[in-house]
Order: C-alpha cells, then structure tokens, then sequence
C-alpha cells in the first residue's frame, strides 16, 4: 500500500513563527503536493513538484514556500506564520506521467494564535 | 476556467436508501476524474478514476460513472459506514504536474 507520511497531526504555533511541515512518502513517487483544506473553500493547491529540488506554485502560494531535497520528502514552510493560515494541510504523492492517482497523507492540523 | 461542482452540499438518507451524487465539470481537456472518500479528521482516500465519457467502476456499494459533463457516484443501499464526505477532482490536459482540481463535496449522512 502507498504511504504518505506527515509528521505531526497537530500543531499550534504563534503569530510570526516559522513552521515547518514535513512529509514523507514511501512509493518512489516523482510528483508530490501541498494542499490546504479549509471549510467551505474546499482543497485547494499551494505547490507541487514534480522532481527533485523543482517546484510549481499551485492557486494560493501565498505566505508559503517548499522544499523537495530528496525525492521522498516534501516540506511546506510558513516563513511567518498568520492567523489566516489556520487550516488543515494536505500531502500527496503520485507516480510521474498523467492520470495517475493521487495518494493523500493523514493531513496536519495547523492552528495560528 | 476549470472548475468542479458537487451537489448535494449534504444529504441525508436513511440505511438501504439507494440515492446518486453529482459532480458537474468544466475543463478545456478531460485527462482524468478522480473520487475520493473522506472521513473526519483525515486524508481523502482514493476511490475511482475515470477517464472518458461512458466509463463505469464498482466498489461494494458504489458505482461511479461519467459523461462529457458530469459524473455520479450512486450508493445502492448504503449503510451507515458509507457516512463519509465524498469528493470530486478532475485532473485536465496541461496541468503541469498532474495536480488535481476539486470539488467542495458532498456530505453524505446514513442513518440506520
């Protein structure tokens, strides 16, 4: 079975920290995701990549930055984090190529007080 | 632009109450439509992919299908297990990456 792994379910952080989310994924996939989910807002994209060390802002980059070091590790950083980037956080991995099934982790619940 | 919607927002049926979910698309290119279960508190689990107009698959007691348009997840007979958000994605032609495009979901409540 795909595993995708994101380290800590839970979080709350301060206004202005940096936070970083990691995750990890087992299947040798070449693309993985950040997505954010937030009630009636749906899941929407913050970045993806498609191969190590490359990156593709998705629909809301905004606040947020990536890191693809080693092709089974995908890291979403919040450089300063905001009140408005309390949310659910989303990781995915899919095998390279097209129409291939996208694989999601548990999700990180981030809260920012 | 490309979008996704899903209606029902919520729907309630009672155990054995057969009913249909659906997700209406509108993408410049079709590569592939994707649902997925999501329970409380975690991760979208994959359910189906489909890729062209006239294409059906069957898991237990759901069946996705889909047109040029739109597509349905009927539930036969559902059971309270079956309580779960589901959602819709489609993934269209040039979209660097293969990210996936959602819906906002519908709700699905079962009550015994």
């Amino acid at each position: 079975d795909v595993k995708v792994t994101q380290s800590s379910r839970y979080l709350v952080k301060r206004t202005g920290e940096k936070v970083f989310l990691e995750c990890v994924q087992d299947m040798d996939h070449e693309n993985m995701f950040w997505y954010r989910q937030d009630p009636g807002l749906g899941l929407r994209l913050i970045y993806f990549s498609y191969d190590v060390k490359m990156k593709e802002k998705g629909d809301i980059p905004e606040g947020y930055s990536v890191s693809r070091e080693k092709k089974e590790r995908f890291s979403l950083i919040l450089e300063s984090a905001s009140t408005n980037q309390t949310s659910m956080y989303l990781c995915a991995s899919s095998p390279g190529g097209t129409g291939n099934t996208i694989y999601f982790g548990e999700g990180s619940w981030l809260t920012v007080v | 632009e490309d979008q996704v919607t899903q209606s029902p927002e919520a729907l309630r049926l009672q155990e054995g109450e057969s009913s249909s979910l659906n997700c209406s698309y509108t993408v410049s290119g079709l590569r592939g439509l994707f649902w997925y279960r999501q329970d409380p508190g975690k991760g979208p689990e994959f359910l189906f992919t489909l890729y062209s107009a006239g294409e059906e698959k069957e898991k237990e007691r759901l069946k996705a299908t889909l047109t040029k348009k739109e597509s349905f997840l009927h539930i036969t007979a559902p059971k309270p297990e079956d309580s779960a958000t589901y959602l819709c994605a489609v993934q269209p032609f040039g979209q660097a990456g293969t990210a996936l495009i959602f819906g906002k979901g519908t709700t699905l409540s079962v009550s015994s």
